[in-house]
């Protein structure tokens, strides 16, 4: 089976610029993560999505981080404006269900420097 | 709050020598717990998963892992590392509400 998509790969923005990240789970599974990977540290949920509602966001700031599901198929994850400590790798997992006992699959990430 | 520690940020082995990766976890009730590979330039790889049942859970690579609940531990194990296993290790705990927590990882290097 395919794995989970992510695009682009890297990229490189000035602070106070926009940027989004664009994730396509693996075909079937209803939950989608997306996570904030911070140099030296473990993945960081920010956003849950089961299908196209928002189950967990307590980790999100709000006032520049937005995320949607459209759908209830591909995500894309916004940053708007950008600070110099969004500087990490952004992660997309998806799972059969929302449950622990459910295995998350991992994309390969998206790096992004802030200048 | 539930919390997940690796207290070894890097580790060096020699290849062919064995292996043993540390996960202290906290979490009042019964955790699921997992373990996860991650090599440079890409995503996490599941290595084992602990839910229930026999405390030794064995995985991908030749990788096992015993749950201690006296401990409150779940250290990672493997009797012969190969220079492919050199990766950053990520242990991490799921609660009863379906959340995940991940420890901040160690890394691991092999010596020819």
């Amino acid at each position: 089976e395919a794995g989970v998509a992510q695009s682009p790969r890297y990229k490189i923005i000035e602070k106070r610029q926009s940027v989004a990240f664009w994730c396509n789970p693996i075909s079937g599974h209803a939950t989608l993560y997306w996570y904030q990977q911070i140099l030296g540290q473990g993945p960081k949920l920010l956003i849950q999505f089961q299908n196209n509602g928002v189950v967990d966001d307590s980790q999100l700031p709000k006032d520049r981080f937005s995320a949607e599901r459209l759908k209830g198929v591909d995500s894309t994850l916004k940053i708007q404006p950008a600070k110099l400590e969004d500087s990490a790798v952004y992660l997309c997992a998806s799972s059969l269900g929302p449950d622990r006992n459910q295995p998350q699959h991992f994309g390969d990430g998206t790096r992004l420097s802030i200048l | 709050a539930q919390s997940v520690t690796q207290p070894d940020i890097h580790i060096t082995v020699s290849e062919g020598a064995s292996l043993e990766l540390r996960c202290n976890y906290s979490y009042g009730a019964t955790p699921y717990l997992f373990w996860y590979v991650q090599s440079p330039g890409q995503g996490l790889q599941l290595l084992l998963k602990y839910f229930s049942g026999d405390t030794l859970v064995q995985g991908i690579k030749g990788f096992e892992a015993e749950f201690k609940r006296s401990q409150s531990s779940f250290n990672l194990r493997k009797p012969s590392v190969h220079w492919s296993d050199a990766a950053e290790y990520f242990c991490a705990v799921g609660d009863n509400f379906n959340k995940f927590y991940f420890g901040s990882g160690t890394k691991l290097n092999v010596k020819p």
